[in-house]
């Protein structure tokens, strides 16, 4: 059964720094990886998709990358900003479904 | 404006009731799906869908039953035997299902609190 863990829970850093969001999964034998945002009480923003066949993403200030063989994806902003606070969520597709990771908390303070 | 809708925002019921949350999509995708969202935990699947009349248990479907009859609407009933069924359900789509590798976008969610 697929596992998606993200490390790490949770992360405090002062605006304008760049950072790193790691996600892992257990079984390489995915379709895609997307990257949500989600905001407290809020449903979840799809921020980036990467097909199992791509080896990264760009979006404005965001780049995701994938290795698939080794089970790996991370998410990279630049230039954080306080407006970048939130939870953000790491999923891999299978056959039809979506599995989820538990999430990185992001606060980043003015 | 396309996207997917699901209302109330809040629901509030009583222990041993019955409850239908609703969920609406206009985005003309085949396939919709619907998450259960707890503290400290990931997203667990319940239900999905692939094409009208047709659906499929997911990781977490005791207690709770669905229907699709229509292509933009998939609500999803929280039976009385669904042991813990305070929580935040989110409602998804895409536009295939399968080995499909779309994009999945997300409804505002529904917060259920049974007492």
């Amino acid at each position: 059964k697929q596992e998606v863990t993200q490390i790490p829970a949770a992360l405090s850093v002062p605006e304008g720094e760049n950072l790193v969001l790691n996600c892992s999964f257990t079984d390489s034998a995915i379709y895609n990886l997307q990257w949500f945002r989600q905001d407290p009480g809020k449903g979840l923003t799809s921020l980036l998709l990467i097909q199992s066949s791509q080896r990264e993403q760009t979006s404005g200030r965001l780049n995701a990358s994938l290795d698939k063989s080794s089970g790996r994806s991370t998410l990279y902003i630049a230039a954080s900003q306080p407006g970048d606070s939130a939870t953000y969520l790491c999923a891999v597709r299978g056959y039809s479904t979506l599995t989820f990771g538990k999430g990185t908390m992001l606060l980043v303070s003015p | 404006d396309g996207g997917i809708t699901q209302s109330p925002k809040y629901l509030f019921r009583k222990e041993g009731q019955n409850v239908t949350l609703s969920c609406e999509q206009n985005l003309n995708h085949d396939a919709m799906y619907w998450y259960r969202q707890d503290p400290g935990q990931g997203l667990r699947l319940i239900y999905y869908s692939q094409i009208v009349n047709d659906f499929q248990k997911g990781d977490i479907a005791e207690g709770y039953s669905v229907s699709r009859e229509k292509k933009e609407s998939f609500p999803l009933t929280v039976t009385s035997a669904q042991k813990n069924p305070t929580a935040f359900y989110l409602c998804a789509s895409s536009i295939g299902g399968g080995r499909s590798s779309y994009e999945q976008y997300f409804g505002p969610g529904t917060r259920l609190t049974v007492t």
